[in-house]
């Protein structure tokens, strides 16, 4: 079945530690994102990439980094500089950008 | 970023109500889109809207697209213990990002 899959869905990370969110996806959509959810904020977007080998910060992207080396693959680097990372994080995909996106099933990260 | 401003933020209603709710901007859009969101789950797409008046609807869902551009509505009719979620809306300004709004937390109580 075609889709969008993060991995893990839960994660646990120590103070100062970087960590990496998977999405994969394999719908052939040209356009990735990742968006944060906190409670009562609804989705905030954080970076995203029309094509391969681009991408582009979203409105909360301080703290975080990406890469888009293949088409299928958007994995997100929480740094130790996100001093607030505990949240629900979102990986959707569309077509291209102006296309409605289709969401994966989130990460759910905590912070021990 | 834009700010959407979804209302309500929550709604309880017994079990075969209608439910109605929206969404507003300051700024117009080009597209709107509803989604649902299950607890610890994705947003999954309900339905896309594209033209200003524009009313469409999917199985017991009818949305609309507000005639200035800046607000859309989405109504539930009769509403089923699995409408439970949360009900968010995202607007898009021509070749930008969707902004999304705070969502809607449905409860229906059989």
């Amino acid at each position: 079945d075609g889709g969008i899959t993060q991995s893990p869905k839960y994660l646990f990370r120590k103070e100062g530690q970087n960590v990496t969110l998977s999405c994969e996806q394999n719908l052939n959509h040209d356009a990735m994102y990742w968006y944060r959810q906190d409670p009562g904020q609804g989705l905030r977007l954080i970076y995203y990439s029309q094509i391969v080998n681009d991408f582009q910060k979203g409105d909360i992207a301080e703290g975080y980094s990406v890469s888009r080396e293949k088409k299928e693959s958007f994995p997100l680097t929480v740094t130790s500089a996100q001093k607030n990372p505990t949240a629900f994080y979102l990986c959707a995909s569309s077509t291209v950008t102006n296309q409605p996106q289709h969401f994966g099933d989130g990460t759910r990260l905590s912070i021990l | 970023g834009q700010q959407l401003n979804q209302s309500p933020q929550s709604m309880f209603i017994q079990e075969g109500e209608d439910v109605s709710m929206n969404c507003t901007s300051s700024s117009i859009f080009n597209t709107w889109l509803w989604y649902k969101q299950d607890p610890g789950e994705g947003p999954v797409l309900l339905i896309a809207l594209y033209k200003a008046g524009e009313l469409t609807s999917n199985g017991r869902l009818t949305a609309q697209f507000g005639i200035t551009r800046k607000d859309s509505f989405l109504n539930i009719s009769a509403s089923i213990p699995s409408d439970v979620g949360i009900y968010f809306c995202a607007g898009q300004i021509a070749g930008n990002q969707f902004y999304f709004g705070t969502g809607t937390s449905l409860t229906v109580i059989p």
